[in-house]
């Protein structure tokens, strides 16, 4: 089966480290996105993993254990702009491509 | 490359209404995915294209929800009879297999009364 899960919502304060953990159950993964969603606008993208292992960007990180079926997201210096859903999505290939969201972790940063 | 773009970016209708939404995706894209998103199930996917043919409409919640695509350049989501739980918002997103990274349209905010 499709499956993805990830916590509904976190608080964290201004200037913390969070880390937003996603695991999956995906038949022909082929790898992981992070998507950031402000209330009212369409997801943007964060990330991707293929391989097993950390990626850096500025601010944000991502992690990737396909043994695992786990992902996370770290999210570094929190800022007030940081508040959002997160979006863990599993991409899926076997004859064509299938992209499976989770329900999103809703972020509040505060003061 | 001006993105995907949907129209229209907010719907309001009566039950039992037609709605039509519209999206564009970027240029060259290969697959094309309509979702639908509420505060209670999340992002759920309806339908996807690969090169204009329907690959997989599992997630069509009912026969009165309908999705062509007639062009690379072009498809619809049609609702008929539309129904006040059809509430929602409908994201059309593009991607181009080689690089896998989905792209989103900035949503149609339906609202059936």
């Amino acid at each position: 089966g499709q499956n993805i899960d990830q916590p509904t919502e976190m608080t964290a304060t201004e200037g913390a480290i969070v880390q937003i953990n996603c695991t999956y159950q995906t038949s022909g993964f082929n790898g992981l996105f992070w998507y950031q969603q402000h209330a009212g606008e369409a997801p943007t993208f964060l990330s991707y993993n293929v391989l097993d292992g950390l990626e850096e960007k500025g601010r944000f990180s991502s992690f990737l254990s396909r043994s695992k079926g786990y992902s996370y997201l770290l999210l570094k210096e929190l800022q007030m702009k940081d508040s959002a859903s997160y979006l863990c999505a599993a991409v899926a290939f076997s004859g064509t491509y299938k992209y499976i969201f989770g329900t999103g972790t809703r972020l509040k940063v505060l003061a | 490359d001006a993105g995907v773009i949907q129209s229209p970016r907010h719907e309001v209708t009566e039950m039992g209404q037609e709605v039509t939404l519209r999206c564009k995706p970027i240029s060259g894209h290969d697959y094309l995915f309509w979702y639908r998103q509420t505060m209670m199930r999340g992002l759920e996917l309806l339908i996807y294209f690969n090169n204009n043919v329907p690959i997989d409409d599992s997630g069509m919640p009912e026969d009165r929800f309908s999705a062509k695509m007639p062009n690379a350049s072009f498809s619809t989501l049609k609702i008929q009879p539309s129904e006040p739980r059809d509430s929602a918002v409908y994201f059309c997103a593009s991607v181009l297999r080689r690089t896998e990274k989905l792209f989103f349209g900035s949503g149609t905010q339906l609202s059936v009364l």
